[in-house]
């Protein structure tokens, strides 16, 4: 089982559409989640961190399962500016003197049209 | 506050030269990681480092590779020899805290091109 899995897309949707990213992760130990954005060629930008009790960031909701070890992210009223790689990423594993990697996904591709 | 700050930004090498890529953690950050990702790939984590320090090099290839983060000046990845499978684009990413709890600041990255 790959340690951080996603759909890789791509998801092409309408605007104004609601779409729905899903990972799941092998590390049962992982205590930090957070999802990530990758525009092409550049570099990943921290889009929201993921809280047990889940959380929202204006159209952006994320939701953790720590039993089913699932993460997902809800993007509402996409704009074409939405339109990235979204990265799932877990803490983990233990690279030791107390301190944690973070692990990425693969990504899955998101296309916004007009 | 300047983010983290890599050079040079592209780099082209021809297969058996050196390649030195750059990078200098944000202001107050002193957890400096380096990922790889190749192309149409995720990114694979490489080596984290702290001030002097190597803390965890399980991902780096075994030959070839070494990355240092001296007492002053930026953190160094080091290829030898390049060959072709090694362009990439390689990003830098900076923390505050060992856990990552608050995750990484990426680096805008050094696109390394081996002809």
């Amino acid at each position: 089982r790959k340690e951080v899995e996603q759909d890789p897309g791509p998801f092409n949707v309408p605007e104004g559409a609601t779409v729905a990213f899903n990972c799941t992760y092998s590390n049962s130990a992982s205590q930090s989640f957070f999802w990530y954005r990758q525009d092409c060629r550049k570099e990943p930008k921290l889009l929201m961190s993921v809280y047990s009790s889940g959380n929202e960031d204006g159209r952006f909701t994320a939701q953790l399962n720590r039993a089913s070890q699932y993460i997902s992210l809800l993007i509402r009223d996409s704009k074409l500016s939405d339109s990235a790689t979204y990265l799932c990423v877990v803490n983990g594993p233990y690279s030791g003197a107390g301190s944690y990697q973070l692990t990425f996904g693969k990504g899955t591709k998101l296309s916004v049209i007009p | 506050n300047a983010g983290v700050m890599q050079n040079p930004r592209h780099l082209v090498r021809r297969r058996g030269q050196e390649a030195r890529l750059r990078c200098s953690p944000m202001k107050g950050h002193s957890h400096v990681y380096w990922y790889r990702q190749l192309p149409e790939e995720g990114l694979k984590f490489m080596v984290y480092l702290q001030k002097e320090n190597i803390i965890d090099e399980s991902g780096m290839p075994k030959e070839r590779f070494s990355a240092e983060f001296p007492k002053e000046g930026p953190s160094i990845l080091r290829i030898q020899q390049v060959v072709r499978g090694d362009s990439a684009a390689y990003f830098c990413a900076s923390s505050r805290d060992p856990a990552a709890n608050y995750g990484y600041t990426f680096g805008s990255g050094t696109r390394l091109t081996v002809v």
